[in-house]
Protein backbone atom coordinates (compact mmCIF):
# COMPACT_ATOMS: atom_id res chain seq x y z
CA UNK A 1 0.00 0.00 0.00
CA UNK A 2 1.66 3.28 -1.27
CA UNK A 3 1.06 6.31 0.96
CA UNK A 4 2.18 9.87 0.75
CA UNK A 5 2.65 12.98 2.90
CA UNK A 6 3.04 16.27 2.35
CA UNK A 7 5.02 18.55 4.44
CA UNK A 8 6.51 22.14 4.49
CA UNK A 9 5.43 25.44 5.33
CA UNK A 10 1.55 26.41 6.23
CA UNK A 11 2.62 30.25 5.45
CA UNK A 12 4.36 31.50 2.71
CA UNK A 13 4.82 35.86 1.72
CA UNK A 14 3.63 37.39 -1.29
CA UNK A 15 6.57 37.08 -4.31
CA UNK A 16 8.52 34.11 -1.75
CA UNK A 17 8.80 30.59 -3.05
CA UNK A 18 6.71 27.79 -1.82
CA UNK A 19 8.31 24.69 -0.92
CA UNK A 20 6.80 21.00 -0.16
CA UNK A 21 7.88 17.74 0.13
CA UNK A 22 6.28 14.59 -0.37
CA UNK A 23 7.72 11.50 1.66
CA UNK A 24 6.95 8.51 -0.12
CA UNK A 25 6.55 4.86 2.01
CA UNK A 26 5.13 1.43 0.30
CA UNK A 27 6.69 2.81 -3.24
CA UNK A 28 10.17 4.18 -4.48
CA UNK A 29 10.32 7.31 -6.85
CA UNK A 30 12.73 5.89 -8.56
CA UNK A 31 11.74 2.54 -10.40
CA UNK A 32 8.10 1.20 -11.43
CA UNK A 33 6.12 3.01 -14.14
CA UNK A 34 4.90 5.97 -12.54
CA UNK A 35 4.49 9.50 -12.23
CA UNK A 36 4.73 11.65 -8.50
CA UNK A 37 2.48 14.23 -8.77
CA UNK A 38 1.38 17.53 -7.46
CA UNK A 39 -2.25 18.72 -7.27
CA UNK A 40 -3.45 21.82 -5.56
CA UNK A 41 -7.46 22.88 -4.64
CA UNK A 42 -8.00 26.25 -3.31
CA UNK A 43 -10.89 26.80 -1.66
CA UNK A 44 -14.48 25.90 -2.57
CA UNK A 45 -12.71 25.17 -5.86
CA UNK A 46 -11.69 22.65 -8.19
CA UNK A 47 -8.84 20.20 -8.63
CA UNK A 48 -5.58 22.26 -10.48
CA UNK A 49 -2.86 19.64 -12.04
CA UNK A 50 0.20 21.14 -11.07
CA UNK A 51 3.36 18.90 -12.30
CA UNK A 52 5.14 15.72 -12.15
CA UNK A 53 8.45 13.88 -12.10
CA UNK A 54 8.74 10.68 -13.62
CA UNK A 55 11.23 7.52 -12.17
CA UNK A 56 13.70 8.37 -14.50
CA UNK A 57 13.92 12.04 -13.75
CA UNK A 58 11.81 13.49 -16.36
CA UNK A 59 9.10 16.18 -15.62
CA UNK A 60 5.63 17.64 -16.67
CA UNK A 61 4.34 21.10 -16.06
CA UNK A 62 1.13 23.21 -16.14
CA UNK A 63 1.80 25.62 -18.85
CA UNK A 64 0.07 27.87 -16.93
CA UNK A 65 2.67 27.33 -13.69
CA UNK A 66 5.97 26.49 -15.94
CA UNK A 67 7.64 29.74 -15.68
CA UNK A 68 7.72 29.20 -11.98
CA UNK A 69 7.86 25.72 -10.98
CA UNK A 70 10.24 22.83 -10.11
CA UNK A 71 9.25 19.59 -9.68
CA UNK A 72 12.39 17.32 -8.65
CA UNK A 73 12.88 13.76 -6.44
CA UNK A 74 15.53 12.60 -4.24
CA UNK A 75 16.17 8.86 -4.48
CA UNK A 76 18.09 8.76 -1.28
CA UNK A 77 15.43 9.59 1.08
CA UNK A 78 12.17 8.65 -1.49
CA UNK A 79 10.72 11.76 -1.62
CA UNK A 80 9.94 14.37 -4.20
CA UNK A 81 9.41 18.07 -4.00
CA UNK A 82 7.59 21.19 -5.73
CA UNK A 83 8.44 24.59 -5.55
CA UNK A 84 6.81 27.50 -6.77
CA UNK A 85 8.63 30.56 -7.15
CA UNK A 86 6.44 34.11 -6.93
CA UNK A 87 3.54 33.31 -5.27
CA UNK A 88 0.96 35.65 -4.91
CA UNK A 89 -2.15 35.28 -3.16
CA UNK A 90 -3.82 33.31 -5.72
CA UNK A 91 -0.85 30.46 -4.98
CA UNK A 92 -3.35 29.74 -1.79
CA UNK A 93 -4.50 26.21 -1.74
CA UNK A 94 -4.75 22.69 -0.23
CA UNK A 95 -1.67 20.76 -1.73
CA UNK A 96 -1.97 17.26 -2.78
CA UNK A 97 0.91 14.88 -4.02
CA UNK A 98 0.21 11.97 -5.61
CA UNK A 99 0.76 8.81 -7.80
CA UNK A 100 0.04 8.74 -11.26
CA UNK A 101 0.40 5.66 -13.26
CA UNK A 102 2.66 6.29 -16.89
CA UNK A 103 0.66 3.65 -18.98
CA UNK A 104 -3.03 5.53 -18.55
CA UNK A 105 -3.92 8.81 -17.16
CA UNK A 106 -4.74 7.76 -13.49
CA UNK A 107 -3.92 9.29 -10.08
CA UNK A 108 -4.00 6.06 -7.99
CA UNK A 109 -2.88 7.50 -4.56
CA UNK A 110 -3.20 10.59 -2.93
CA UNK A 111 -1.50 12.46 -0.13
CA UNK A 112 -4.13 13.66 2.82
CA UNK A 113 -3.18 17.45 1.51
CA UNK A 114 -1.18 20.30 3.34
CA UNK A 115 -3.20 23.81 2.94
CA UNK A 116 -0.62 26.51 2.03
CA UNK A 117 -1.42 30.08 2.44
CA UNK A 118 -0.13 32.98 1.15
CA UNK A 119 0.03 35.85 3.31
CA UNK A 120 2.33 38.93 4.35
CA UNK B 1 -9.59 27.34 -16.27
CA UNK B 2 -10.17 23.82 -17.02
CA UNK B 3 -10.72 21.75 -20.52
CA UNK B 4 -13.04 19.29 -19.20
CA UNK B 5 -16.33 20.49 -18.67
CA UNK B 6 -19.23 19.53 -16.00
CA UNK B 7 -22.43 19.89 -14.63
CA UNK B 8 -21.76 22.06 -11.22
CA UNK B 9 -24.44 20.16 -9.63
CA UNK B 10 -26.43 16.92 -9.67
CA UNK B 11 -29.27 15.52 -7.76
CA UNK B 12 -31.64 12.70 -6.74
CA UNK B 13 -34.01 10.73 -4.18
CA UNK B 14 -32.08 7.75 -2.18
CA UNK B 15 -31.84 4.46 -4.20
CA UNK B 16 -32.23 6.39 -7.94
CA UNK B 17 -29.83 7.00 -10.26
CA UNK B 18 -27.62 9.81 -11.74
CA UNK B 19 -25.30 10.38 -14.53
CA UNK B 20 -22.32 12.53 -14.44
CA UNK B 21 -21.37 13.83 -18.21
CA UNK B 22 -17.77 15.84 -18.85
CA UNK B 23 -17.13 17.16 -21.66
CA UNK B 24 -13.56 17.65 -23.65
CA UNK B 25 -11.93 17.30 -27.08
CA UNK B 26 -10.35 15.13 -29.62
CA UNK B 27 -6.84 16.17 -27.26
CA UNK B 28 -8.13 14.58 -24.08
CA UNK B 29 -11.06 12.44 -23.76
CA UNK B 30 -11.45 11.59 -27.82
CA UNK B 31 -8.19 9.82 -27.75
CA UNK B 32 -7.37 9.16 -23.89
CA UNK B 33 -9.03 6.84 -21.22
CA UNK B 34 -10.48 8.90 -18.34
CA UNK B 35 -10.71 8.44 -14.98
CA UNK B 36 -13.04 9.67 -12.20
CA UNK B 37 -12.58 10.53 -8.53
CA UNK B 38 -14.80 10.91 -5.61
CA UNK B 39 -14.33 13.84 -3.08
CA UNK B 40 -15.81 13.28 0.60
CA UNK B 41 -16.41 16.39 2.40
CA UNK B 42 -13.02 17.75 3.89
CA UNK B 43 -10.55 15.01 2.13
CA UNK B 44 -8.77 13.85 -0.85
CA UNK B 45 -9.91 12.97 -4.03
CA UNK B 46 -10.15 9.09 -4.18
CA UNK B 47 -10.01 7.12 -7.40
CA UNK B 48 -13.03 5.74 -8.53
CA UNK B 49 -12.79 4.41 -12.06
CA UNK B 50 -9.54 4.46 -14.16
CA UNK B 51 -9.13 3.04 -17.84
CA UNK B 52 -12.83 4.61 -18.76
CA UNK B 53 -14.66 1.83 -17.43
CA UNK B 54 -12.83 -0.22 -14.80
CA UNK B 55 -13.55 -0.49 -10.96
CA UNK B 56 -9.92 -0.53 -8.53
CA UNK B 57 -10.71 -2.79 -5.80
CA UNK B 58 -13.34 -2.18 -3.00
CA UNK B 59 -15.46 -0.10 -5.38
CA UNK B 60 -19.05 -1.18 -5.54
CA UNK B 61 -20.37 -1.65 -9.07
CA UNK B 62 -22.71 1.09 -8.34
CA UNK B 63 -20.00 3.05 -9.68
CA UNK B 64 -19.82 2.98 -13.97
CA UNK B 65 -17.83 4.54 -16.46
CA UNK B 66 -18.34 4.87 -19.99
CA UNK B 67 -16.86 7.50 -22.79
CA UNK B 68 -18.46 8.34 -26.60
CA UNK B 69 -16.29 10.30 -28.49
CA UNK B 70 -15.07 13.19 -26.63
CA UNK B 71 -17.34 13.37 -23.97
CA UNK B 72 -17.36 10.74 -20.95
CA UNK B 73 -20.09 9.60 -18.11
CA UNK B 74 -19.91 8.95 -14.37
CA UNK B 75 -22.97 6.94 -13.24
CA UNK B 76 -23.95 6.16 -9.64
CA UNK B 77 -26.57 3.95 -9.34
CA UNK B 78 -28.69 2.64 -5.63
CA UNK B 79 -27.69 6.32 -4.60
CA UNK B 80 -26.86 6.37 -0.76
CA UNK B 81 -26.42 9.53 1.13
CA UNK B 82 -22.75 7.88 1.68
CA UNK B 83 -22.34 9.51 -2.23
CA UNK B 84 -22.73 12.88 -1.79
CA UNK B 85 -19.61 14.35 -2.93
CA UNK B 86 -17.82 16.30 -5.23
CA UNK B 87 -16.56 14.06 -8.64
CA UNK B 88 -14.21 14.87 -10.81
CA UNK B 89 -13.05 13.30 -13.89
CA UNK B 90 -9.67 13.52 -15.43
CA UNK B 91 -7.62 12.62 -18.48
CA UNK B 92 -4.19 13.70 -20.10
CA UNK B 93 -4.10 16.61 -22.80
CA UNK B 94 -1.84 15.96 -25.71
CA UNK B 95 -1.87 19.52 -26.74
CA UNK B 96 -0.95 21.03 -23.60
CA UNK B 97 1.20 18.01 -22.77
CA UNK B 98 -0.56 17.63 -19.28
CA UNK B 99 -3.09 16.14 -17.09
CA UNK B 100 -6.40 17.78 -16.89
CA UNK B 101 -9.31 17.61 -14.41
CA UNK B 102 -13.09 18.61 -15.13
CA UNK B 103 -14.79 21.38 -12.97
CA UNK B 104 -16.05 18.80 -11.06
CA UNK B 105 -19.90 17.87 -9.82
CA UNK B 106 -21.63 18.26 -6.65
CA UNK B 107 -23.51 15.24 -6.07
CA UNK B 108 -26.82 15.72 -3.56
CA UNK B 109 -29.04 12.93 -2.25
CA UNK B 110 -32.38 14.19 -1.67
Amino acid sequence: QVQLQESGPGLVKPSQTLSLTCTVSGGSVSSGSYYWSWIRQPAGKGLEWIGRVYTRGSTNYNPSLKSRLTVSRDTSKNQFSLKLSSVTAADTAVYYCAREREWEPTIDYWGQGTLVTVSS
Amino acid sequence: QSVLTQPPSVSAAPGQKVTISCSGSSSNIGNNYVSWYQQLPGTAPKLLIYETNKRPSGIPDRFSGSKSGTSATLGITGLQTGDEADYYCGTWDSSLSASVFGTGTKVTVL
